[in-house]
Formats: structure tokens, C-alpha cells, sequence
């Protein structure tokens, strides 16, 4: 059971909007920055948006991060084939000894 | 360009200890940067197991701390991973990465991974 919550899945169509949640708690997301990372199959997770909605250089701007309150979203404008993939939340987590935290993951399929 | 490799066994014995080391090339590990591991068990999600920042200073995923031991080399310019007592729980692909202090406050640079084997 994974401290932040995603949906397992999303699906669109190519040239699609697709967004995907990110849900946490006080501790988390509420009081630190959210990242979002995609993983190609096979590959190492990329970083993908940092601080809420921040992207690193060469990351399309079809891609882009919101946060409000203890939930945040990842959307994805004009979908694309190669956007098929697995995405992670994460961010740090103020309980406890603190750390990392990452959502289960959501894997997204396009049509 | 910041690199960094995965070396290690990737068989490890039940009750043993895993080791890893983390290789950086193209950048000093002595720069404003935590040294992680995260590691992904066969088709599951990410968990992050702990981080060290140069001068030594650890932070450990709380549900692994009892077994976990990360440390750095800087005159190899390399940092490890230890984690004991392991059970088949914990095979997975182990990934180092680098989590910046300033600006980009993520796992910016990660290694391509590692897949260790807990079994006899």
C-alpha cells in the first residue's frame, strides 16, 4: 500500500488530454512539493515535472503539474504514442523519520 | 554530464547481505547533491530506501532502517548500499539516482538499474 494514492490506470486517445491524480495527506504533499516521474518499459525513471509544475530542460510542455491542498495532478495535452508509460508521484513525507514517498504508479495506455 | 552506474552481485542468499555501489562519473559526489537508492520490485511501483549526502550524513526509509547501510567513498567518488537479513521480498531492480539540494529538488539523474535475486 503505497503512502500516496494514484489511479492504476489511464487511457486516451492520441491528440488527447489526460490528466492523473496524486493523492496524500498533511504530511506530504500538503506541506512539501510533489514530483512526477515516467518510466518507459524497461527503462529508468525519468523526471518529468519537479516542484509542483516546474519542467526540467527538454521535457515537452504538453506535460504540466498542479498541486492544490493534500492532491496533485499530472495532465498530458496532445497525447502521443510515446507517452505510453508508467508515472510516479512522489514527495517527501514530514512523519516519522521523514523520506521519500512515491504513489503506486499509473499506467498509462494510448488507444 | 552527471552518470551513474549500478555494480553488484545479482544473486544474494537468503539471510545474506545485498551490496551495491553506485559509481559517479562526470561530476564530483562531493557537490550540493543527497546520493540515493530507490529500488522496484517485478511489476510494482517505486520505493526509495535511503540517501547520503557527502560529509556522511544519512536518512534512512523507516520501514528498512534496521538494514540498511549507506555510505560514501569520495576518493573513489562512489557511494554503497548494504541492506541485511534479506528475503525474497527483496529482490528487485535497485536504481541509484541524484536529488539536488537547490533548484531542481527531485531525482534528477538516475543510473539504469540493477536486478538483485534473493535465492538459494
Amino acid at each position: 500500500q503505497s503512502v500516496l494514492t494514484q489511479p492504476p490506470s489511464a487511457s486516451g486517445t492520441p491528440g488527447q488530454r489526460v490528466t492523473i491524480s496524486c493523492s496524500g495527506s498533511s504530511s506530504n504533499i500538503g506541506s512539501n512539493t510533489v514530483n512526477w516521474y515516467q518510466q518507459l518499459p524497461g527503462t529508468a525513471p525519468k523526471l518529468l515535472i519537479y516542484s509542483n509544475n516546474q519542467r526540467p530542460s527538454g521535457v515537452p510542455d504538453r506535460f504540466s503539474g498542479s498541486k492544490s491542498g493534500t492532491s496533485a495532478s499530472l495532465a498530458i495535452s496532445g497525447l502521443q504514442s510515446e507517452d505510453e508509460a508508467d508515472y510516479y508521484c512522489a514527495a517527501w513525507d514530514d512523519s516519522l523519520n521523514g523520506g521519500v514517498v512515491f504513489g503506486g504508479g499509473t499506467k498509462l495506455t494510448v488507444l | 554530464q552527471v552518470q551513474l552506474q549500478e555494480s553488484g552481485p545479482g544473486l544474494v542468499k537468503p539471510s545474506g547481505t545485498l551490496s551495491l555501489t553506485c559509481a559517479v562519473s562526470g561530476g564530483s559526489i562531493s557537490s550540493s547533491n543527497w546520493w540515493s537508492w530507490v529500488r522496484q520490485p517485478p511489476g510494482k511501483g517505486l520505493e526509495w530506501i535511503g540517501e547520503i549526502y557527502h560529509s556522511g550524513s544519512t536518512n534512512y526509509n523507516p520501514s528498512l532502517k534496521s538494514r540498511v547501510t549507506i555510505s560514501v567513498d569520495k576518493s573513489k567518488n562512489q557511494f554503497s548500499l548494504k541492506l541485511s537479513s534479506v528475503t525474497a521480498a527483496d529482490t528487485a531492480v535497485y536504481y541509484c539516482a541524484r536529488y539536488p539540494t537547490t533548484v531542481t529538488t527531485a531525482f534528477d539523474i538516475w543510473g539504469q538499474g540493477t536486478m538483485v535475486t534473493v535465492s538459494s
